[in-house]
C-alpha cells in the first residue's frame, strides 16, 4: 500500500533532550513537509523540502532541524532549543511540480504526538 | 486579519440535514483551495479541492468557490453522525512553492 508513515505515534521528551521524529513515504512524491498543530490553532509549517538534499525553513523553524538524504525520508529533530515542543506533529508529501489540478495536493501521515515531561 | 478564517463552531446539525461550512481568505491571488476533515486525535484527510469559480460536487460533498468575494465553502448533504469532525480549509498562495495556509478549522457535530 502506498502511503506516509510516521513514528513513533507517541513520544515523550525530557527537558534538554533532542528527539527525532520519523517520516517515510512510498508515494514517489518529491516534496515533503513538517507541520505542527496546537489546540485551537491551524497547522503551522516548520520545514519543507522540494527535492533530495534541499530544504527550507517554514514559518516556525526555530528549535527544529531536518535532513533529506533520501527521497522517501524526511526526519524532523526537535532540539532542546525548542522551548514549547508539546504538540501534534504532522508530516505531509506532494508531487513537487504539477500541471494537473489536484496533483499538488498534500497528503498527511498519521502524526506523532510529542509531550514534554 | 488572519490569512484564512473559519468559524471555530461547533456547528450543530441534525442527521440528514445540510451542513454548510465557510472559509474566507485574504490573498486575492490564491489559486487552489482544499478541504480536509480531521477526526479528534487523527491527521487531516483530504475531502476535495477546487480551483475554479463555481461548484464542484463529489458524492455528498460540494465545494463552492467565489474568488471575487474571496470565500470558499463546503456543503455536506444528508449529514451523518460519522461526519462529526473538524473541517480544515487550506489555501495555496500564488507563489512558486506549494505553501498551504490553513484555517483553524470548524468543528461539526451531527446529532442522530
Amino acid at each position: 500500500d502506498g502511503g506516509i508513515t510516521q513514528s513513533p505515534k507517541y513520544l515523550f521528551r525530557k527537558e534538554g533532550q533532542n528527539v527525532t521524529l520519523s517520516c517515510e513515504q512510498n508515494l514517489n512524491h518529491d516534496a515533503m513537509y513538517w507541520y505542527r498543530q496546537d489546540p485551537g490553532q491551524g497547522l503551522r509549517l516548520i520545514y519543507y523540502s522540494q527535492i533530495v538534499n534541499d530544504f527550507q525553513k517554514g514559518d516556525i523553524a526555530e528549535g527544529y532541524s531536518v535532513s533529506r538524504e533520501k527521497k522517501e525520508s524526511f526526519p524532523l529533530t526537535v532540539t532542546s532549543a525548542q522551548k514549547n515542543p508539546t504538540a501534534f506533529y504532522l508530516c505531509a508529501s506532494s508531487i513537487r511540480r504539477s500541471r494537473l489540478a489536484g496533483e499538488d495536493t498534500q497528503y498527511f501521515g498519521p502524526g506523532t504526538r510529542l509531550t514534554v515531561l | 486579519q488572519k490569512e484564512v478564517e473559519q468559524n471555530s463552531g461547533p456547528l450543530s446539525v441534525p442527521e440528514g440535514a445540510i451542513a454548510s461550512l465557510n472559509c474566507t481568505y485574504s490573498d486575492r491571488g490564491s489559486q487552489s483551495f482544499f478541504w480536509y476533515r480531521q477526526y479528534s486525535g487523527k491527521s487531516p484527510e483530504l475531502i476535495m479541492f477546487i480551483y475554479s469559480n463555481g461548484d464542484k460536487e463529489d458524492g455528498r460533498f460540494t465545494a463552492q468557490l467565489n474568488k471575487a468575494s474571496q470565500y470558499v465553502s463546503l456543503l455536506i448533504r444528508d449529514s451523518q453522525p460519522s461526519d462529526s469532525a473538524t473541517y480544515l480549509c487550506a489555501v495555496k498562495k500564488n507563489t512558486g512553492f506549494q505553501k498551504l495556509v490553513f484555517g483553524t478549522g470548524t468543528r461539526l457535530l451531527v446529532s442522530p
